[in-house]
């Protein structure tokens, strides 16, 4: 079975600055896919990147970039430039490469961005 | 429609009451899914579809939860003699059929369901 853990339960950073959220798994599959979802106190869970674990590039959009080091199977987020609206938990999650299979979830690092 | 979207999104049940949760997926995303979120915890899988078969419900935790999704697109969660450690948010996802170029799950607002 596949584990994800987030040890960072609450982080906080000042606006403009950059942070970093850590997120390990346990896995003994070797094609999969990595995850980092955001949830605004909306609730609504909001997809930021995704990352494919044959892929050796690490993935960008645009202030979000992992740093995926598969043989540590680690996968953290870096948030460049934090704005307020940053402001959520935000979940790191594990999915197996065939076809449509259920998220593993970590338990979530609740960040706050502050003015 | 434009994303995924649930109903209701807030609902109080006595204990022993049924309840009845409602997902609609994004247009032709023939996979859905279901996760119950408690408080402060990830979400964790419940169950899934792909078109109408429920291909896996190995995360239903009683005999009392029950889902659908009949015709292959809206999916109802059913929770029978609702208990209060049923209390959590009920999040619905649906993606692309396997072997798309991506298998990105998108995900509704969900339900807040308080058992009293």
């Amino acid at each position: 079975a596949q584990t994800v853990t987030q040890s960072q339960p609450e982080m906080s950073v000042q606006e403009a600055e950059t942070v970093t959220l850590s997120c390990t798994y346990d896995t003994s599959e070797n094609n999969y896919y990595l995850f980092w979802y955001k949830q605004p106190p909306s609730r609504q869970m909001i997809l930021v990147i995704r990352q494919e674990a044959y892929k050796q590039q690490n993935a960008t959009e645009n202030r979000f970039s992992v740093n995926f080091q598969k043989a540590a199977k680690s996968f953290s987020l870096k948030i460049s430039d934090s704005q307020l609206g940053d402001t959520a938990m935000y979940f790191c999650a594990f999915m197996k490469h065939v076809g449509n299979t259920p998220l593993v979830f970590g338990k979530g690092t609740r960040l706050s961005v502050i003015a | 429609g434009a994303g995924v979207s649930q109903s209701p999104r807030y609902k109080v049940a006595k204990r022993g009451q049924d309840v009845a949760l409602r997902c609609d997926p994004i247009s032709g995303h023939v996979s859905l899914f279901w996760y119950q979120q408690a408080l402060g915890q990830g979400p964790e899988f419940l169950t899934y579809f792909q078109n109408e078969a429920q291909l896996d419900k190995s995360g239903l935790p009683s005999d009392r939860f029950f889902a659908e999704r009949p015709e292959g697109s809206v999916s109802t969660l059913k929770i029978q003699r609702t208990q209060q450690e049923d209390s959590a948010v009920y999040l619905c996802a649906s993606s692309s059929a396997p072997g798309a170029s991506t298998d990105t799950q998108y995900f509704g607002p969900g339900t807040r369901l308080t058992v009293l």
